[in-house]
């Protein structure tokens, strides 16, 4: 079952900043939290992942609470190319781990 | 790099009928994953390849078979289809060793109908 509980749709204007809560109240400590996303039935892509601080990359940021319970992911200038469903996932690092994908937050971005 | 491929990119089966679907990366990842995923649901893991010479199963094994053929390489195969295999069919790699970071990569998928 997945760790993660997300909401089911979000809507964001076009320029504007998405913001994706994702809770993971149960994570231990050497548990990571990613973020895939999945766009019309494609191939899951990689956006970032994080442990304790905060990240930024070339696609988005990871805001994750000191608690660690939960996180979010910010797309700062959403496109309709942004369009898709957002999936939370934690894990620990491991060989080959397993990813468990939950139902995710399908993001809409509006004109 | 073409990254993940798969092969065929769509399929219709009988019921009863067999087929191996094909998966290779030219990334030398050590790891592999075949995922499926139902209409508006998550994947979930069939089965995985930690390294060449090795399978485990996932969540949900049951009808299917693998073969690490070689570093390369991650076939699925289906003895005997059934409707409830109607699906899409991910394959994805990873690096496997790294401590610091694991990000999967994913094929663009095969979608299966069984009749």
């Amino acid at each position: 079952d997945a760790k993660t509980t997300q909401p089911t749709s979000m809507d964001c204007a076009e320029g504007r900043a998405a913001n994706l809560p994702c809770n993971h109240s149960t994570i231990s400590g050497n548990e990571y939290v990613y973020w895939y996303r999945q766009i019309h039935s494609q191939g899951p892509q990689y956006i970032i992942h994080g442990l304790k601080n905060n990240e930024t990359n070339e696609m988005a940021s990871l805001i994750i609470t000191e608690d660690r319970k939960s996180s979010t992911l910010i797309l700062p200038h959403a496109t309709l190319r942004d369009t898709a469903v957002y999936y939370c996932i934690v894990f620990l690092i491991q060989g080959a781990q397993k990813l468990v994908f939950g139902q995710g937050t399908r993001l809409t971005i509006n004109p | 790099n073409a990254g993940v491929t798969q092969t065929p990119k769509f399929q219709v089966l009988k019921t009863g009928q067999s087929m191996t679907l094909q998966c290779a990366q030219d990334m030398n990842h050590n790891s592999m994953y075949w995922y499926r995923q139902d209409p508006g649901m998550g994947l979930r893991l069939i089965y995985y390849s930690a390294s060449e010479g090795t399978t485990d199963k996932g969540e949900v094994p049951n009808g299917y078979n693998v073969s690490r053929l070689n570093k390369r390489e991650f076939s699925l195969r289906l003895e005997s289809a059934a409707p409830s295999q109607t699906s899409v069919y991910f394959c994805a790699s990873s690096d496997g060793y790294s401590r610091l970071t694991e990000t999967q990569y994913f094929g663009p998928g095969t979608r299966l109908l069984v009749l």
